[in-house]
């Protein structure tokens, strides 16, 4: 089955600098997104992206689906940014709506 | 407000004793399923549906069921409990792609606030 890698798996930053994830996966997909998984638990989404350029105010997200690959940036990051960040795509075979989630990057951004 | 509603939000049953996690969205969405979530497996998905009385297994189904009698619920039952099912578990919707293949267009998926289940 496709393969989902994220990296770095995990990253430590102090507030007020930049990042950027990365998503890569093994085959060809038809839907990409993005999720930040809070201290608290909650999934929240972040990106549907299965192709071109998306941004939303400090983050926007990258997905270059024939060299098969994502990026997620997060700019001047805030201490509630903090979290785990996973990327989940839609193998392009699939055709049942099914996401496979990789196994996340895990973000701590201190005061 | 548009949401995914998921009770309770923590659960401590006993083996064997059967228990129903409800699922609610109020956001017209055909597509549900549900997820766990454990420590070093990441997110693997139990069940989904893809419309009204259209049920399939994800990867991890056994000791689960599920029914999708009205669009807007997707309730997870336990019959028959066990320690591995130890867990948090996550209700997601989202409308139904269209299309095949690179053509296919997909949704946002929307996840509840998840539940912890703790099963001695």
């Amino acid at each position: 089955g496709i393969q989902v890698e994220q990296s770095p798996p995990d990253l430590i930053l102090q507030e007020g600098a930049n990042s950027t994830l990365r998503c890569n996966f093994s085959d060809s997909v038809n839907n990409l997104q993005w999720f930040h998984q809070n201290p608290w638990g909650q999934l929240i989404n972040l990106f549907y992206i299965p192709s071109g350029t998306k941004q939303n105010g400090r983050l926007s997200a990258t997905t270059v689906a024939t060299e098969r690959y994502s990026l997620l940036y997060i700019s001047s990051s805030q201490t509630t940014d903090s979290g785990v960040y996973f990327c989940a795509v839609e193998p392009l075979t699939y055709n049942t709506d099914k996401l496979i989630f990789g196994t996340g990057t895990r973000l701590q951004v201190f005061p | 407000e548009a949401q995914v509603t998921q009770n309770p939000r923590y659960l401590i049953t006993v083996t064997g004793k059967k228990l129903t996690v409800t699922c609610s969205q109020n956001m017209n969405h055909e597509y549900m399923s549900w997820y766990r979530q454990d420590p070093g497996l990441g997110l693997r998905q139990i069940y989904y549906s893809m419309n009204v009385e259209v049920t399939d297994k994800g990867d991890v189904p056994e000791g689960y069921k599920v029914s999708r009698k009205e669009k807007r619920n997707f309730p997870l039952i336990l019959e028959s409990p066990s320690p591995n099912q130890t867990s948090l578990y996550f209700c997601a919707s989202s409308l139904r792609s269209v299309g095949m293949g690179m053509a296919r267009r997909g949704s946002p998926l929307h996840f509840g606030n998840g539940t912890r289940l703790t099963v001695t």
